[in-house]
C-alpha cells in the first residue's frame, strides 16, 4: 500500500535556489518522515517530525506538518547539485506498531 | 557489519520459478520491514516484523509471497511462483525498539524475472 501523494513529481532547479516538496496523506499518524534516495541506491534518512510538532529544522532542511490538512512540506534552502535525487515522505500509521508507509516521490533535480 | 545488509544484490530467475532473499538488520534492532519498489516509484510497505514475529502482512500481495523472521535477526522473503510482474527492486529497512523513529535501510535486492 501507498500512503497519499506528493507533489510536485518533479522538479527542477538552479543551484542556490530553494526546493519545496508538499506531501499529502491519509490515516491518522504518529510522526512524518522525509527520506532521500539517490538513483540506484537504498533510502537515507533525512528528518522526522511527530504528529504533535507543527516545525522542524536540520541544518539547510525545513520540514511543517499540518495535521488538520493532512499535509507536509520539505523546504531545502540554498540547493546544491549534490541535492539531485529522489525525496519521499513516509507515515508511521497510528497503529499498535508503527507501520512506515511511503509517497509517490519527488525527483528534484538541481542544475549546477 | 555496521549496516543492513541484503542479499543477493541482483538475482535473475525464469517465470514459475522459487526465490529467497535474504535481510540481515542492524544487530540489536527489533523492528524489520520489507518494501518492493517499482522504477520511478515510492516503496510499496509488504510486511514488517517486531522480533519474530509478523506484526502486519497486510502489504503481501499475495499467497506468493511469505517472509520469516525465526530468531529474531535475520530474515527472509520468500517468492513462489515468480511472475514477470514481480520484478522489482526488494528494500529491507530495519530500526531499534518498538518506538517509532528512523528507518535504516539496505541497499536492495533487484529482481528480474524473464
Amino acid at each position: 500500500s501507498q500512503q497519499g501523494e506528493e507533489d510536485p513529481q518533479a522538479l527542477s532547479i538552479q543551484e542556490g535556489e530553494n526546493a519545496t516538496m508538499n506531501c499529502s496523506y491519509k490515516t491518522s499518524i504518529n510522526n512524518l518522515q522525509w527520506y532521500r534516495q539517490n538513483s540506484g541506491r537504498g533510502l537515507v534518512h533525512l528528518i522526522l517530525i511527530r504528529s504533535n510538532e507543527r516545525e522542524k529544522h536540520s541544518g539547510r532542511l525545513r520540514v511543517t506538518l499540518d495535521t488538520s490538512k493532512k499535509s507536509s512540506s520539505l523546504l531545502i534552502t540554498a540547493s546544491r547539485a549534490a541535492d539531485t535525487a529522489s525525496y519521499f515522505c513516509a507515515t508511521g500509521e497510528k497503529t499498535s506498531y508503527d507501520k512506515v508507509i511511503f509517497g509517490p516521490g519527488t525527483s528534484l533535480s538541481v542544475i549546477p | 557489519g555496521a549496516g543492513v545488509s541484503q542479499t543477493p544484490s541482483n538475482k535473475v530467475t525464469e517465470k514459475g520459478k522459487y526465490v529467497e532473499l535474504r535481510c540481515d538488520p542492524i544487530s540489536g534492532h527489533t523492528a524489520l520491514y520489507w518494501y518492493r519498489q517499482s522504477l520511478g516509484q515510492g516503496p510499496e510497505f509488504l510486511i514488517y516484523f517486531q522480533g519474530t514475529g509478523a506484526a502486519d502482512d497486510s502489504g503481501l500481495p499475495n499467497d506468493r509471497f511469505f517472509a520469516v523472521r525465526p530468531e529474531g535477526s535475520v530474515s527472509t522473503l520468500k517468492i513462489q511462483r515468480t511472475e514477470r510482474g514481480d520484478s522489482a527492486v526488494y528494500l529491507c529497512a530495519s530500526r531499534p525498539g518498538t518506538r517509532a523513529g528512523e528507518l535504516f535501510f539496505g541497499e536492495g535486492s533487484r529482481l528480474t524475472v524473464l
